[in-house]
């Protein structure tokens, strides 16, 4: 869905090294997730946020953080990249006007570390 | 965290077959949606179901919803080539969506 980005598509890192995934979104919706999916399995929460001024963790947070720099950014870093994160990342947004609770995810970023 | 449980795993199908995949889960929900993801792009939404619904039809897809058995259906009919894809059931509290390891559907020419 173009109205979420996610940079880079494609990012090949070295065990140790700090690395950061941004997400943008112009869909004007008020909640962000960051989401990581290993092959043959579904897809897991990283974090969340509801607002700006809104930080959560998911279910598997251990190794990464996050910023919510504005209501359409939020950046997910992994502070010390190890193997085990080489995964697809998915950043989603969700709109709570009116009770809406269907996610829109942007196209995601292969992330391999080495 | 819950997690709905799709069946089958994968499910090979020809194209104009109909397919039909399950979730099931263990607590309780507010409502369950279904996803498809192409070949490691971005999931789709699909259709939400809310907890006090028994069926919804989105063009041919019919989802189903059975909150005693905790379970639902996802039925794509006279499935197409671009039906090909990999299906999650999402179950939704809170604004937050937890993910089954979906059902992988070939559609064969």
């Amino acid at each position: 869905d173009a109205d979420v980005t996610q940079t880079p598509r494609n990012r090949i890192t070295k065990t140790g090294k700090r690395i950061m995934l941004e997400c943008s979104q112009t869909k004007g919706h008020d909640r962000m997730y960051w989401y990581r999916q290993d092959p043959g399995l579904g897809l897991r929460l990283i974090y969340y946020s509801f607002d700006v001024k809104d930080i959560n963790k998911g279910e598997i947070s251990d190794g990464y953080s996050v910023s919510r720099q504005a209501q359409a950014k939020f950046s997910l870093s992994l502070e010390s990249a190890i193997p085990n994160q080489t995964a697809l990342y998915f950043c989603a947004t969700s709109d709570t006007k009116g009770a809406k609770y269907e996610q829109y995810f942007g196209p995601g970023t292969r992330l391999t570390v080495t | 965290s819950q997690q709905g449980e799709e069946d089958p795993q994968a499910l090979s199908i020809q194209e104009g077959e109909n397919a039909t995949m399950n979730c099931s889960y263990k607590t309780s929900i507010n409502n369950l949606q279904w996803y498809r993801q192409n070949s490691g792009r971005g999931l789709v939404h699909l259709i939400l179901i809310r907890s006090n619904e028994r069926e919804k039809h989105s063009g041919r897809l019919r989802v189903t919803l059975d909150t005693s058995k905790k379970s639902s259906s996802l039925l794509i009919t006279a499935s197409r080539a671009a039906d090909t894809a990999s299906y999650f059931c999402a179950l939704s509290n809170d604004y937050k969506l937890s993910f089954g390891a979906g059902t992988t559907v070939t559609v064969r020419a």
